[in-house]
């Protein structure tokens, strides 16, 4: 199975800040790679498919970038609507495995 | 708009199986496949199980090959996944997906199903 590893595991940023989010594959997946939120009691919620394509809807704040091993996804100005746990998932081979999330909280 | 409404919550003992429920509207299930996904208290996301809803192919796990059958009810527009041999590290909310086009991300997802496994 693909290992998908995100870093960091948590972090704390204001309302406006530029968060940066990184997902690193065990093996090269190509640009086969997605970005979930989740919010609390509710299910995932598509932000980014194939490495950088907005799903649509949702705001162009969210950028997704990289290809082979390593991804950023990156909300250039952050919301209070954003603070989530982020996951990036590999859709190149099965499983199609997730990373561990990322924890947005408000500082 | 497209919708996956998931049964609800169950509470199962140790080795009792349980079935799970996605009922897809605003679109046709047989166009894409779907997924299922469990997400245990406080932890990541798992995937389960995959069946084109169109020819009724299914591909599992390794993780879970030996207690989980996925299946689909085209007439009722809806997918199915059964889960044998519970035990207490089932407990977690079960998430049923949807195939984006392109089939390589998941673009609407269920509200999940909660299965509490005690005894």
């Amino acid at each position: 199975d693909i290992q998908m590893t995100q870093s960091p595991s948590s972090l704390s940023a204001s309302v406006g800040d530029r968060v940066t989010i990184t997902c690193r594959a065990s093996q090269r997946v190509s640009s086969y790679l997605n970005w979930y939120q989740q919010k609390p009691g509710k299910a995932p919620k598509l932000l980014i498919y194939a490495a950088s394509s907005l799903q649509s809807g949702v705001p162009s704040r969210f950028s997704g970038s990289g290809s082979g091993t390593d991804f950023t996804l990156t909300i250039s100005s952050l919301q209070p609507e954003d603070f989530a746990i982020y996951y990036c998932q590999q859709s190149y081979s099965s499983p199609r495995t997730f990373g561990q999330g990322t924890k947005v909280e408000i500082k | 708009q497209v919708q996956l409404v998931q049964s609800g919550a169950e509470v199962k003992t140790p080795g009792a199986s349980v079935r799970f429920s996605c009922k897809a509207s605003g679109y046709t299930i047989s166009t894409y496949a779907i997924h299922w996904v469990r997400q245990a208290p406080g932890q990541s996301l798992e995937w389960m199980a995959w069946i084109n809803a169109g020819n009724g192919d299914t591909k599992y796990s390794q993780k879970f090959q030996d207690r989980v059958t996925v299946s689909r009810d085209t007439s009722a527009n809806t997918a199915y996944m059964d889960l044998s041999s519970l035990r207490s590290e089932d407990t977690a909310v079960y998430y049923c997906a949807k195939d984006g086009v392109g089939k390589q991300h998941f673009d609407f997802w269920g509200q999940g199903t909660l299965v509490t496994v005690s005894s």
